[in-house]
Parts: structure tokens; sequence; C-alpha cells
């Protein structure tokens, strides 16, 4: 099947503890990314990947690292989490082309205290 | 600059009543794509519809329909008698050529609320 999936789906942290949150992709695609929703504001971009080793900065990238060592993978970093990073975060994949429709994961709702 | 605005942050009918959500976009782009998802209340986004530039057809997806027009920059998306599994947070989106492709903005969306 194919499918976009994040872990994990819920995380309660403390401020400056460092977390990951994964994402992996089944469908060979080339293109993913990363949003975070908030209330009011939609899904705001914080980074995409063209390719492997191709990363980008979206929106509102501060406070966020991803890297794309490997086609299927594409991890986002929060080095030092503050509680203005609490929020719901969604990966999203594509083929390529921005005419591809995006595909996204379950959502990983982070809550940092 | 980019935006899309959807400007209904809440809307709430009675089942089966029709219901109108807007999306207005702002691009300097003559080719791009438009995009609506929907977040149900279990929170995954599920694609609705995507939308060419170049392509001003309306659509019609069983109970769903939408309306192009580039005259007045909108994307507006119908759902013709409502129904209770319609309740959603509708989001619209703008993916731009110019950019490279690699942005996609989203308006705030609007959250339906469709009663028995």
């Amino acid at each position: 099947e194919a499918q976009v999936t994040q872990n994990p789906r819920y995380l309660i942290t403390v401020t400056g503890k460092k977390l990951t949150v994964t994402c992996s992709q089944n469908m060979n695609h080339e293109y993913m990314s990363w949003y975070r929703q908030d209330p009011g504001l939609g899904l705001r971009q914080i980074y995409y990947s063209m390719n492997v080793e191709v990363t980008d900065k979206g929106d509102v990238p501060e406070g966020y690292k991803v890297s794309r060592k490997e086609k299927r993978n594409f991890p986002l970093i929060l080095e030092s989490p503050s509680p203005n990073q609490t929020s719901l975060y969604f990966c999203a994949s594509r083929r390529g082309q921005y005419t591809d429709t995006q595909y996204f994961g379950p959502g990983t709702r982070l809550t940092v205290l | 600059a980019q935006k899309v605005t959807q400007a209904q942050t809440e809307i709430s009918v009675v089942e089966k009543e029709d219901v109108t959500l807007d999306c207005v976009y702002e691009t300097r782009d003559t080719t791009y794509y438009l995009f609506w998802y929907k977040q149900p209340p279990s929170g995954e986004l599920v694609f609705l519809i995507r939308r060419n530039s170049f392509d001003e057809q309306n659509e019609i997806s069983g109970r769903y329909s939408w309306n192009f027009q580039k005259s007045t920059s909108s994307f507006n998306f119908t759902i013709t008698a409502s129904q209770v599994v319609d309740s959603a947070v509708y989001f619209c989106a703008l993916s731009e050529s110019g950019t490279g492709g690699f942005k996609t903005i989203f308006g705030a969306g609007t959250r339906l609320f469709v009663k028995a």
C-alpha cells in the first residue's frame, strides 16, 4: 500500500530536549516536505527536499533541521525544542513536479512543555 | 507574493443544505496548480481535487463541485446536499511553477459543521 508514515504520532517533551520525527514514504517519490499546522494559520511549510541531499527552507524553518540521506526518509529534527513549536506536524511526498499531488502522512502532534 | 485566502473561518449548515467554501488566491505566475484538501476530525489530510491554471472547466464529482475563475482568482468548492460526514476542515492550496514548484501555500482553512 502506497503511504507516508510518521513516527511518533504523539509526543510530549520538555524545552531543550532534542527530538526527531521520522518520515518515510514507499512510493519512490523525489519530493518530500514538512509542514506545521496551527489553528487559524493553516499549514505552513517548514522545509522541503527535491531529492537526496537536496533540501531548502520553506516559510517557517527557524528551530528545525532536516536531512535527506535516502530517498525514502526525511526526518525532522528539533535540536532544542521550545513551547512555540507545539504544533501538529505533517510530512508529505509527491513524485516530482509541482503538478503532482502531495500525499500526506497521518500527522505528529507535538507538545513542548 | 503568493497567498491563499479562505475568508470563512467556520460555516455551520443543516444536513441537506448546499454549502460553498470560498478560496481566493494571489500569484504572479501564469502557470500554477490549485488544490483542495479535506481534514476530517480524525486529523488526516485527504486530497480532493487538483486544477491547473490553464483549465477553467468546472468539475463535478458526486456531491462535490468546483468553480475555478481566473478572472476573480477564485477556486470555490460547493457541497450539494451536505451530510454529517462532510463535517471537516477544508483547505485550499496553491503551488506555482515560478518557485520551482517546491513551495505550496495553504489557506487557513474553513471548518464546516453539518448538523443532523
